[in-house]
């Protein structure tokens, strides 16, 4: 079974910071997903990663596939990009996504 | 396509009783996903269908939880004998294949009092 560690749990900064959100896991992968959850439940994908790197608007998310690794960086962050940003992989002999704990974001103005 | 829906939002109901959620993916889809998430907590996997079939249970998915997805379109998760062990958001996920993104819906809170 994969575990999955996301580091830091909680996580407040300026409005404009660089904000980077760590994942760990413990076994080979076919794919990592950031998602993104806002209070009330509703959860947006917002990649799907096997290597090398991605990058949408002001999101970009890395990859370490040797390393068990991946990043997920928001540049000039807003308070707008608050919410629980979470990991989740799949692989490891299982089909469903194992998900790690989330990381918890505020953006202070 | 106004993506994955979920039914009802919110289900209240007493220890003992039985409760069915709906989920109603994307239409051209054929992954369905089921997940469970309480309090803090990242969501954990329960179950999931390729079209009608039901491929892979998580251990966490008791004999009083069952899950249909009879002509490979909605699905219906239902819990029977609900114990309050059993409150939590039940999520459920669309894909178009194993390896795409997946598209969640907005979930149902269960709370068992």
């Amino acid at each position: 079974k994969n575990e999955v560690e996301q580091s830091p749990q909680n996580l407040t900064a300026q409005e404009g910071e660089f904000i980077t959100i760590n994942c760990s896991y413990s076994v080979g992968i076919s794919a990592l997903h950031w998602l993104q959850q806002h209070p009330g439940g509703g959860i947006v994908s917002l990649f799907m990663l096997s290597s090398g790197k991605k990058k949408h608007g002001r999101l970009i998310a890395t990859i370490n596939i040797q390393e068990k690794h991946s990043s997920l960086h928001i540049t000039a962050s807003h308070p707008r990009d608050s919410a629980v940003y979470i990991c989740a992989v799949r692989g490891g002999g299982a089909d469903g996504l194992t998900f790690g704990k989330g990381t918890h974001l505020i953006i202070q103005p | 396509d106004t993506g994955v829906s979920q039914n009802p939002r919110h289900k209240i109901t007493k220890r003992g009783q039985n409760v069915t959620f709906r989920c109603d993916p994307i239409s051209e889809h054929n992954r369905l996903y089921w997940y469970r998430q309480t309090l803090g907590q990242g969501p954990e996997f329960l179950t999931y269908f390729q079209n009608e079939a039901q491929l892979e249970k998580s251990r966490l998915l008791s004999d009083r939880f069952s899950a249909e997805r009879p002509k490979g379109s909605f699905s219906t998760l239902e819990i029977q004998r609900t114990e309050q062990g059993d409150s939590a958001m039940y999520l459920c996920a669309s894909s178009s294949g194993g390896k795409e993104k997946l598209f969640f819906g907005s979930g149902t809170q269960l709370s068992v009092l």
